[in-house]
């Protein structure tokens, strides 16, 4: 069966830091990648997808990037943190455009 | 630009009484799908909708979609408080999803 992982759980970083939020995914090949924020209280924005390795599609201009150096691992990541990235992100993966498994979540808070 | 639109953004209701949550989009797609997220958790998929008039149903809950409308339902028959919780759809189409609807089962 398939999992999904995401780490860390939580996060409490100061604005300015650097981030690195990964994701993997086990028991399937060539998944397409995701990356969502949620902020509180509100829905999903959809940040990146990917559909194999080094593509990397973006959905909205922001101080994130996102990589994809292996088949299953999905990393997002930003050089300088601000308030406004604080959210819950949540990486999910499917098979083509089927319905979305999502991971735990990460709760990022940029104080 | 598709837009996916949900009705009611948040509902109270009583255990044992019926409603029905609404998904309109804007643009055609022939997939449709729910999902479930409790309070501080994440998404955990309920139902996938692959054509026009696809019909699921699990427990209390029945979801439905009609593509020339662009619209889908979710069902809710007799709630219980087990069902609090938010209720995404999303379409196909880039994976969009609503806004979400906040539902709250009163005893």
């Amino acid at each position: 069966s398939q999992t999904i992982h995401q780490w860390p759980a939580t996060l409490v970083q100061p604005v300015g830091s650097p981030l690195s939020l990964e994701c993997t995914v086990e028991g399937t090949s060539n998944p397409n990648l995701y990356w969502y924020r949620q902020a509180a209280g509100r829905g999903l924005q959809l940040l990146f997808y990917s559909v194999g390795i080094g593509q990397i599609s973006s959905e909205v201009p922001q101080n994130l990037s996102a990589s994809r150096p292996q088949d299953r691992q999905f990393i997002l990541s930003s050089k300088k943190l601000l308030l406004s990235d604080s959210g819950f992100y949540l990486c999910a993966w499917s098979w083509a455009n089927y319905e979305q498994y999502f991971g735990p979540g990460t709760r990022l808070t940029v104080t | 630009e598709l837009k996916v639109e949900q009705n009611p953004l948040f509902l109270s209701m009583q255990e044992g009484k019926n409603y029905t949550i609404y998904c309109n989009y804007s643009t055609t797609s022939d997939r449709l799908y729910w999902y479930r997220q409790d309070p501080g958790k994440s998404l955990e998929s309920l139902f996938v909708l692959l054509s026009n008039g696809a019909v699921k149903q699990e427990g209390r809950l029945m979801a439905s979609l009609d593509t020339k409308a662009r619209l889908s339902t979710l069902h809710i028959t007799a709630a219980v408080h087990d069902l609090s919780a938010t209720y995404f759809c999303a379409v196909d189409n880039d994976m969009r999803f609503g806004a979400g609807t906040r539902l709250t089962v009163k005893p």
